[in-house]
């Protein structure tokens, strides 16, 4: 079935550093990626998304990396703060069918420790 | 600029019963999709509607059903309430010329089944 996986559940890193969050999707169809951050109680806030003929897009401390060849994607957060602390997700869909719905892993939690 | 807003924020019902779940999309987007969250879950695409008709649905059974309205607010509608369907309801809108159909996310509505 479709999915979307991710490597790690819990990423636990220091203020300061840099994180990476990893994601493996199953869909070769897919050509439209996104990163989600959740924060306890409240919805999916969009962070980041790339397109399937891009390999890399740059953000605010935020970097996404796309390997088509095996299906990977990756979130990279610069110089990482507590207020970093969330559940990240993943998401991938198809663009071109018109209507697309967004296919969810199950998240990683990255802890910010000071 | 309001964003995506949900009502109401809680809920709890029986089993058996029957609940309606309300969304305003982000101001501009036209386009409205739902999803369900069960806890410590990446969230599952329910339906998209677009022009008030549903335009895509997941594998959800007819008892969650949907509507949208003429000023593209939403309502989504479960009936004969399972424990199951307990979980983070999350509203979902977009563009859908924008071409990239990035959905930004409500907080929720969190619906508890007793």
């Amino acid at each position: 079935g479709e999915s979307v996986g991710l490597h790690l559940p819990t990423l636990s890193v220091q203020e300061g550093d840099n994180s990476i969050i990893n994601c493996a999707y199953s869909n070769s169809a897919s050509d439209y990626f996104i990163w989600y951050k959740q924060e306890s109680g409240k919805g999916p806030q969009f962070i980041i998304d790339i397109r399937s003929n891009m390999d890399k897009r740059q953000g605010q401390r935020v970097t996404v990396l796309l390997n088509k060849t095996v299906k990977h994607l990756s979130l990279q957060i610069a110089a990482t703060q507590p207020g970093d602390s969330a559940v990240y997700f993943c998401a991938e869909t198809r663009v071109d069918t018109g209507f697309q719905k967004l296919v969810f892993g199950t998240g990683t939690r990255l802890l910010v420790s000071p | 600029d309001a964003g995506v807003t949900q009502s109401p924020t809680h809920l709890i019902k029986t089993r058996g019963q029957q609940v309606t779940l309300r969304c305003s999309p982000k101001s501009g987007h036209d386009t409205v999709s739902w999803y369900q969250q069960a806890l410590g879950q990446g969230p599952q695409f329910i339906f998209q509607y677009y022009e008030e008709e549903e335009r895509q649905r997941g594998n959800f059974p007819d008892r969650f059903s949907g509507h949208q309205f003429p000023n593209y607010s939403s309502e989504l509608n479960v009936n004969a309430l399972l424990l199951g369907d307990s979980a983070l309801y999350l509203c979902a809108s977009s563009l859908r010329a924008d071409g990239t159909d990035t959905q930004y996310f409500g907080p929720g509505t969190r619906l508890t089944v007793l």
